[in-house]
C-alpha cells in the first residue's frame, strides 16, 4: 500500500525550514527518502532502517518512528537548490523494491 | 560512487515495435535491481525486481510478456518493451540496490522517456 506524504505542496522563502511527513499503514524495514527535478532522476538522500541505523547527506536530517510506522524529512535553512518533488519511498523488507508516496512539491522562493 | 547510468535517454518508436534499455552500475555490483515507470506528474511505480542470474519477480498488473528483463551481470540489467503502444509511453527509471552496503540503499539512474507513436 502506497505511504502518504504531507503535505502535498510548501511554499518557503530561502532559509525558512520544512517538514515532510510519510506516513504508512503497514510495518516497514525501511524508509529512503529523495528528491525529484522536473524531468530527472529522483536523487537518493537518505535512508533510515527499522532498528534505529540512518545513512544520508550531512545537511538532511529525518526520523523514523517504527511503531507509528512514520517518518518525517526535515530541511533546515532551505536553500533554492532544494525545490523540487520529495519522495518517500518504503520497504517491508531489505531486499523489497520501494513503495513511493505520491511527493511533496516544495518551492523555494528567494 | 553509487552511479548508475541508463541508455538510451530517450527513445521515440512507432507503435509495434520493442525497445530495449539498458540499466548499469557503475561503480559498483548490484545482486539486485528494479525497474520504476512514471507517468507525467505521478509517482514512481515499481514494476519488476530483477535479480541478477535468475528470473524476475514482476509487481501485479504488469505484463511479465510484455516487458521482458535479463540481468546477465552484477552489472547489467536490460528492460525490453515488446510491441510498444501509445499508453507504454512514459518514463522508465531503474535502480539498484547496493548489497555491499548493509543499508540496501537504491540509486537511481538518469531514466529513459520512452515516446510510443
Amino acid at each position: 500500500q502506497q505511504p502518504v506524504q504531507s503535505p502535498q505542496a510548501v511554499i518557503l522563502r530561502e532559509g525558512e525550514d520544512a517538514v515532510i511527513n510519510c506516513s504508512s499503514s503497514k510495518a516497514l524495514y525501511s524508509v529512503h527518502w529523495y528528491r525529484q527535478k522536473h524531468g530527472e532522476a529522483p536523487v537518493f538522500l537518505m535512508i533510515l532502517l527499522k532498528g534505529g541505523e540512518q545513512k544520508g547527506h550531512e545537511k538532511i536530517s529525518a526520523s523514523f518512528n517504527e511503531k507509528k510506522q512514520q517518518s518525517s524529512l526535515y530541511l533546515t535553512a532551505s536553500q533554492l537548490s532544494y525545490s523540487g518533488t520529495y519522495f518517500c519511498g518504503t520497504t517491508g523488507g531489505g531486499a523489497d523494491g520501494l513503495t513511493f508516496g505520491k511527493g511533496t512539491h516544495l518551492i523555494i522562493q528567494p | 560512487g553509487a552511479v548508475v547510468s541508463q541508455h538510451p535517454s530517450w527513445v521515440i518508436c512507432k507503435s509495434g515495435t520493442s525497445v530495449k534499455i539498458e540499466c548499469r552500475s557503475l561503480d559498483f555490483q548490484a545482486t539486485t535491481m528494479f525497474w520504476y515507470r512514471q507517468f507525467p506528474k505521478q509517482s514512481l511505480m515499481l514494476m519488476a525486481t530483477s535479480n541478477e542470474g535468475s528470473k524476475a519477480t514482476y509487481e501485479q498488473g504488469v505484463e511479465k510478456d510484455k516487458f521482458l528483463i535479463n540481468h546477465a551481470s552484477l552489472t547489467l540489467s536490460t528492460l525490453t518493451v515488446t510491441s510498444a503502444h501509445p499508453e507504454d509511453s512514459s518514463f522508465y527509471i531503474c535502480s539498484a540496490s547496493n548489497t555491499g552496503s548493509s543499508y540496501n540503499e537504491q540509486f537511481f539512474g538518469p531514466g529513459t522517456r520512452l515516446t510510443v507513436l
